[in-house]
């Protein structure tokens, strides 16, 4: 079934800890993102890449980094985990950056950060 | 800054119509999107507006007026099914997407 799917679905993790979260689509999409949602905030964009190979820094970056190795695959790892990264991550893809390209949303992970 | 307003919480009867609103403070202006997001699930596209008027699309339809940064999402002949949240988005200059924090739709039978 074509789309995205995120691993894992939720984890707690111990502040200090390395993740890294999962995200594989199969749709070929060239862009895709990571965006993380907090509860009254709007979704907030953390890494995007545009193409395999290239990486850029979204809105909060910041305790994260990401790698585009393939199209297909888009990890976003923290470095050391801290409480504040309690949050629900969702991957997403579209065709390009540009224009009116919708967004794919995977089913997300919910990260607890104790 | 950039900034996306839209009411925290509206509510509804079923087989009503429904406005939710959104207004936009962005650096420049590539296009808004709406998305319907489910308790507990990830964001689905709904409808994207580039240029002013009226986006009809089945029960849903999308409003955009550029100069007064407003856009409106109607939806007509509720059903129970449409309770969820509605986010408003607007892609900016560097064609990074800027999201309203959602409406919670409530349908009451």
């Amino acid at each position: 079934i074509a789309g995205i799917t995120q691993a894992p679905t939720s984890q707690i993790l111990a502040a200090g800890r390395r993740m890294t979260l999962r995200c594989t689509q199969d749709m070929r999409h060239n862009a895709m993102y990571w965006y993380r949602q907090d509860l009254g905030l709007g979704l907030r964009l953390i890494h995007y890449s545009n193409t395999a190979g290239t990486t850029g820094k979204g809105e909060v970056p910041d305790g994260y980094s990401v790698s585009r190795a393939n199209t297909d695959d888009f990890p976003l790892t923290l470095a050391s985990a801290v409480p504040s990264q309690t949050s629900v991550y969702f991957c997403a893809s579209s065709d390009s950056l540009a224009g009116g390209n919708e967004q794919f949303f995977g089913p997300g992970t919910r990260l607890t950060v104790l | 800054g950039q900034n996306i307003d839209q009411p925290t919480e509206m509510t509804a009867t079923e087989g009503a119509i429904v406005q939710i609103n959104c207004t936009y403070q962005t650096s420049g202006f590539n296009g808004l999107f709406w998305y319907q997001q489910h308790a507990g699930e990830a964001p689905t596209f709904l409808s994207y507006n580039v240029l002013d008027g009226l986006e009809e699309k089945g029960r849903f339809s999308s409003f955009l007026s550029r100069s007064k940064g407003y856009s409106y999402l109607l939806l007509k002949e509720l059903q129970m099914k449409d309770s969820a949240s509605y986010l408003c988005a607007v892609m900016d200059s560097n064609y990074q997407l800027i999201w309203g924090a959602g409406t919670k739709l409530i349908i009451k039978p």
